[in-house]
């Protein structure tokens, strides 16, 4: 069964990077079948697509954050990464990464439970 | 970038009773990549359905998904207790984007 959990420092400083890693396990980030994004969620708000990437390293960045962002992934350590520079209190949310699935739903199939990031001085 | 619409933003309903949830689209989504997720309190989103029509591994039969181009529904036949939460549409076409959630609240 794959799970998918996100890690990283739950507050960062304004102007500086957040940096958020997601371990897989029970499956592969070098599956040909899936990509691999997160997603965020302001308290009490709705979803936004942050980015998604493949094994082979092209991604797919949502427009209005691609200046900021950079997603990698190390199928040597079956994890991948979101940086995310010049945060301001707007970059504070529950940040989930969640697995899609490439031709078969099309859609994000396995979500991880999601690490809160606050921003704050 | 394609702009979801969800309407109501909340939908207050009897256990047993049938929720009629709309999706629409600021232009026609590609393929109908259309997906539904239903998001619990404390929760991470669980995908519901895809493809617009296509019911996830799991989910039961009384979550119908039904719609094309520009508009998209997700009916709950009868609603059971678990299935108060709040629903998201998303569409894969042109990038991916969210809708704002409908809360299906207990009346």
């Amino acid at each position: 069964q794959v799970q998918l959990q996100e890690s990283g420092p739950g507050l960062v400083k304004p102007s500086e990077t957040l940096s958020l890693t997601c371990t897989v396990s029970g499956g592969s980030v070098s599956s040909p079948r899936h990509y691999w994004g997160w997603i965020r969620q302001p308290p009490g708000k709705g979803l936004e697509w942050i980015g998604s990437i493949y094994y082979s390293g092209t991604t797919f960045y949502s427009p209005s954050l691609k200046s900021r962002i950079t997603i990698s992934v190390d199928t040597s350590t079956n994890q991948f990464s979101l940086h995310l520079k010049s945060v301001t209190a707007a970059d504070a949310a529950l940040y989930y990464c969640a697995r899609w699935a490439v031709g078969s739903s099309d859609a994000f199939d396995i979500w991880g439970q999601g690490t809160l990031v606050t921003v704050s001085s | 970038e394609i702009v979801l619409t969800q309407s109501p933003g909340t939908l207050s309903l009897s256990p047993g009773a049938r929720a009629t949830l709309s999706c629409r689209a600021s232009q026609s989504v590609a393929s109908n990549f259309l997906a539904w997720y239903q998001q619990k309190p404390g929760q991470a989103p669980r995908l519901l359905i895809s493809g617009a029509s296509g019911r996830a591994s799991g989910i039961p039969g009384r979550f119908i998904g039904s719609g094309s181009g520009t508009d998209f529904t997700l009916t709950i036949s009868r609603l059971e207790p678990e299935d108060f939460a709040v629903y998201y549409c998303q569409q894969y076409g042109s990038s991916i984007t969210f809708g704002g959630g409908t809360k299906v609240e207990i009346k």
